[in-house]
């Protein structure tokens, strides 16, 4: 099983262009996730979905946007890049059901330097 | 304000040494506490899982505990092997989709 994919693994973007990060997830999950990593810091909240079609903000949304036009897709924009975004992005999905314990599942991350 | 702490920041120990790991949160309402690991350049992955009526798990090697009355909570690594050597994340469920992450353990262990 892939679980959760996200394309591209690196980029470098200089500051004021845009660029995209997809997640693609197989395991049927409802609930996906975009967080940065920084050093020093726990992961941080950009976007999330609960289901196809919905977005919400997190808790660091100002700079990007997401779309999520298909239960396994997530994406999510910088429409103008800025040194402060550079960071490690990570996708995360997780399973919606009553009992269940919300284990988050992770991609491998992307790593984002903004010049 | 919901808060994960996790001590000590980095630790280094010799293979086949014991070590433990602690995490300290307030953290409101409390769904669950898990125990990630994360490996240099990979997303982290769930290695146990705590809820509130349990005291102790196993997984292996790694055994952690929770005390709710605290809040605290430990992952206790024994026998440790170079694999072990990563970040070691703890995150509490705070809401149905609700993480709060703590900084994180960096661990190395030499040979």
């Amino acid at each position: 099983n892939a679980g959760v994919t996200q394309t591209p693994k690196f980029r470098v973007l200089k500051t004021g262009q845009s660029m995209t990060l997809l997640c693609a997830q197989d395991m049927n999950h409802e609930y996906m996730y975009w967080y940065r990593q920084d050093p020093g810091m726990g992961l941080r909240l950009i976007h999330y979905s609960v289901g196809e079609g919905t977005t919400a903000k997190g808790e660091v949304p100002d700079g990007y946007n997401v779309s999520r036009l298909k239960k396994q897709n997530f994406l999510l924009g910088l429409e103008s890049a800025a040194p402060s975004q550079t960071s490690v992005y990570f996708c995360a999905s997780s399973y919606l059901g009553t009992g269940v314990t919300g284990e988050l599942f992770f991609g491998e991350g992307s790593r984002l330097t903004v010049l | 304000k919901n808060q994960v702490e996790q001590s000590p920041q980095s630790l280094i120990i010799l293979e086949g040494k014991n070590c433990t790991l602690q995490c300290n949160y307030t953290v409101s309402p409390f769904s669950n506490l898990r125990w990630y690991k994360q490996d240099t350049g990979r997303g982290p992955v769930s290695l146990t899982i705590m809820t509130f009526s349990e005291n102790t798990k196993s997984n292996g090697r790694y055994t952690a505990t929770l005390d709710a009355d605290t809040k605290q909570s430990s992952l206790h690594i024994t026998a440790s092997q170079l694999s072990d050597s990563a970040s070691y994340i703890c995150v509490v469920k705070a809401g149905t989709y609700k993480y709060i992450f703590g900084t994180g353990t960096r661990l190395k262990v030499l040979a």
